[in-house]
């Protein structure tokens, strides 16, 4: 399954909302989860099951769709939220990420 | 705090293997299912594999077919994954993170392992 997330670099303002977009090339129903990668680390789970938080993310973080359209929504966008966000499916073996969107401030 | 405690960075020559470890390090992630996914720096993950800990029931990815090898078992809480006929482009971190349902809940520190002549 190919996950294609665009954009691939979104410039937004702090204080501001960001929507993340994540298609996938066939229905995953809402096997989709949602990641955040600060440099140098591990990604880290926010989002599990298209729209469920993950324990300690906070609730500026949501998730939505179902099927092969998937959004991830930041508001009141935060310092530390200006890094890469991935979008993986766990529908079909092999699970897949997507290329990633690189959020950075406008 | 590091709930999952991989082992420490690698170098290898092409055609050698190299064996990562990943310890769980809480008892509240401790008999989970493990998967395997690495990440050349720059790119998006690649997931390589996973292990059911209770029953010791592997998967791994067919790009990694009959190179990779994961083992572990609910007695002891350490997984472990063998990657074989290393080539330069195996260079890149390597994760085990905890099975949620599917998703990936909590992720090691990562291993580097560097592929060069």
């Amino acid at each position: 399954i190919v996950l294609t997330q665009s954009p691939d670099t979104l410039s937004v303002s702090p204080g501001e909302r960001a929507t993340l977009s994540c298609r996938a090339s066939q229905s995953l129903t809402t096997n989709l989860a949602w990641y955040q990668q600060k440099p140098g680390q591990a990604p880290s789970l926010l989002i599990y099951d298209a729209s469920t938080r993950a324990t300690d993310t906070p609730a500026r973080f949501s998730g939505s769709g179902s099927g092969s359209e998937f959004t991830l929504t930041i508001t009141s966008l935060q310092s530390e939220d200006f890094v890469h966000y991935y979008c993986q499916q766990y529908k079909n073996w092999p699970y897949t990420f997507g290329r990633g969107t690189k959020l950075e401030v406008k | 705090q590091v709930l999952l405690v991989q082992s420490g960075p690698e170098v290898k020559k092409p055609g050698a293997s190299v064996t990562i470890s990943c310890r769980a390090s809480a008892s509240r992630v401790s008999g989970k299912d493990v998967h395997w996914v690495r990440q050349v720096p720059g790119q998006r993950p690649e997931w390589m594999g996973w292990i059911n800990v209770a029953n010791e029931k592997t998967k791994v990815s067919p790009e990694f077919q009959g190179r990779v090898t994961i083992a572990g078992n609910t007695d002891a809480p350490v997984v472990y994954m063998e990657v074989r006929s290393l080539g330069s482009d195996d260079t890149a971190i390597y994760y085990c993170a905890t099975d949620q349902a599917g998703a990936l809940s909590h992720w090691g520190q990562g291993t580097q392992v560097t592929v060069s002549s």
